[in-house]
């Protein structure tokens, strides 16, 4: 079972900025959060990994509160090539880095 | 740098028959995955590397799924026989590996496989 859980869609306009929010209640000490997009035909890529507090890069931002049980990746000004799933990922155990993909967030970006 | 190659690209069979995938991972990536994601999915982990010995093999339904990394590069999945339910697009992924963190998984762009 997935250790997260995110909308299944969402749908947004050009130029604005979006925020997808995953819940993951049971995260362990030594998990990291990381975030996959993935384009139809394509394999998942990888957007951006934290901790804590909020990391940012020349993609997208990721927010995670002190309690880490929830994360937001925020997409700013999406354009229409943003449509995409966008899968949030923790560890399934310990040590073993392993992930588990749930059926992520459909983001549809329209004009 | 070059990515993730898989092939075919598309295959079509019939049930109860055998199919067999290839991946080539990024130069120097120790870690190779093999995930099934059947459509409107997310991909489903069945089989992971580390050089050339089997990590985690847990979801790999091994009564006719086979995996081998035989040198610690290319790797082939090999389903025999196919049922239905196979059909799905089949990704393989790479990772160089590190005991510090989660690292970055390269995915390639799968083999679609369609089992009528």
């Amino acid at each position: 079972l997935a250790k997260t859980t995110q909308p299944i869609s969402m749908d947004s306009y050009e130029g604005q900025e979006v925020n997808i929010t995953c819940s993951h209640n049971n995260i362990a000490t030594n998990d990291y959060i990381t975030w996959y997009q993935q384009f139809p035909s394509q394999g998942p890529r990888f957007i951006i990994q934290g901790y804590k507090t909020k990391v940012t890069n020349e993609v997208a931002s990721l927010f995670i509160p002190a309690d880490r049980k929830s994360s937001t990746l925020s997409l700013p000004r999406v354009s229409l090539s943003d449509t995409a799933v966008y899968y949030c990922l923790v560890g399934d155990l310990p040590g073993t880095y392993k992930y588990i993909f749930g059926t992520g967030t459909r983001l549809k970006v329209l004009a | 740098e070059a990515g993730v190659a898989q092939s075919p690209r598309y295959k079509i069979i019939e049930k109860r028959q055998s199919v067999a995938f290839w991946c080539n991972p990024i130069s120097g990536h120790a870690t190779l995955y093999w995930y099934q994601q059947i459509l409107g999915q997310g991909p489903k982990l069945l089989i992971q590397f580390q050089n050339n010995g089997v990590v985690d093999d847990s979801q790999l339904p091994k009564d006719r799924f086979s995996a081998e990394r035989l040198k610690g590069v290319d790797s082939t999945l090999k389903i025999q026989p196919a049922k239905l339910e196979d059909s799905a697009v089949y990704l393989c992924a790479s990772s160089f590996t590190s005991g510090q963190s989660y690292n970055e998984q390269f995915f390639g762009p799968g083999t679609r496989l369609t089992v009528l």
